[in-house]
């Protein structure tokens, strides 16, 4: 059970706009940064966002990334069939003093 | 290019130990916190260690402290990962991770992955 709360799925059609939230606590996601990796399948993860909002080089603005106290979100727009994976949050808890990742969310674009 | 290669997993007997390497190329190694993170079969990430660049600190999961030990050779641009006492929930593809400098949360660069099988 981790700290970070995910929804299980999510799903849009090419196009669409999706949203994947991640819950958390005063002592993770309001008091530090929040950052998005997607796995491909059968892949290593990549980082999407890092610092709450920042898009590494390469990665297509067609995701951003927006955190408001205990809870950040990771927005998908132009839905694309490659968006399909797994998306995880991750952020620093500093009561665990330790790296924590949500559970996952699993995107399918019908 | 930022490259990380794994080796060293495979299948080991519960009470077992392992050791886990990490070779990197295309950075400054001895700039960048390095860290572990694995994935059990079918399952999400989980943090499990991380080498940080000021102090030196290490850094554990509670599943894994006083049983895991993580180190690096800066020389060789290589970290480890040594297992002890390996029992069966440790079973798991573990995927080395290039922090971003001191950020012991961004893991900016990753492995492929090395598969650890715990089963008698």
């Amino acid at each position: 059970q981790s700290v970070l709360t995910q929804p299980p799925s999510a799903s849009g059609t090419p196009g669409q706009r999706v949203t994947i939230s991640c819950s958390g606590s005063s002592s993770n996601i309001e008091s530090n940064y929040v950052y998005w990796y997607l796995q491909l399948p059968g892949t290593a993860p990549k980082v999407l966002i890092y610092r709450n909002n920042q898009r590494p080089s390469g990665v297509p603005d067609r995701f951003s990334g927006s955190k408001s106290g205990t809870s950040a979100s990771l927005a998908i727009s132009g839905l694309r069939s490659e968006d399909e994976g797994e998306y995880y949050c991750a952020v620093w808890d500093d009561i665990l003093r330790a790296p924590v990742f949500g559970g996952g969310t699993t995107l399918t674009v019908l | 290019e930022v490259q990380l290669v794994e080796s060293g997993g495979g299948l080991v007997q519960p009470g077992g130990s392992l050791r886990l390497s990490c070779a990197g190329s295309g950075f400054t190694f001895s700039s960048n916190a390095m860290s572990w993170v694995r994935q059990a079969p079918g399952m999400g990430l989980e943090w499990v260690s991380s080498f940080s660049v000021t102090a030196h600190s290490t850094y554990y999961a509670d599943s894994v402290k006083g049983r895991f030990t993580i180190s690096r050779d800066n020389s060789k641009n290589t970290v480890y990962l040594q297992m002890n006492s390996l029992r069966a929930d440790d079973t798991a593809v573990y995927f080395c991770a290039k922090n971003w400098l001191g950020e012991l949360t961004y893991f900016h660069a990753w492995g492929q992955g090395t598969l650890v099988t715990v089963s008698s």
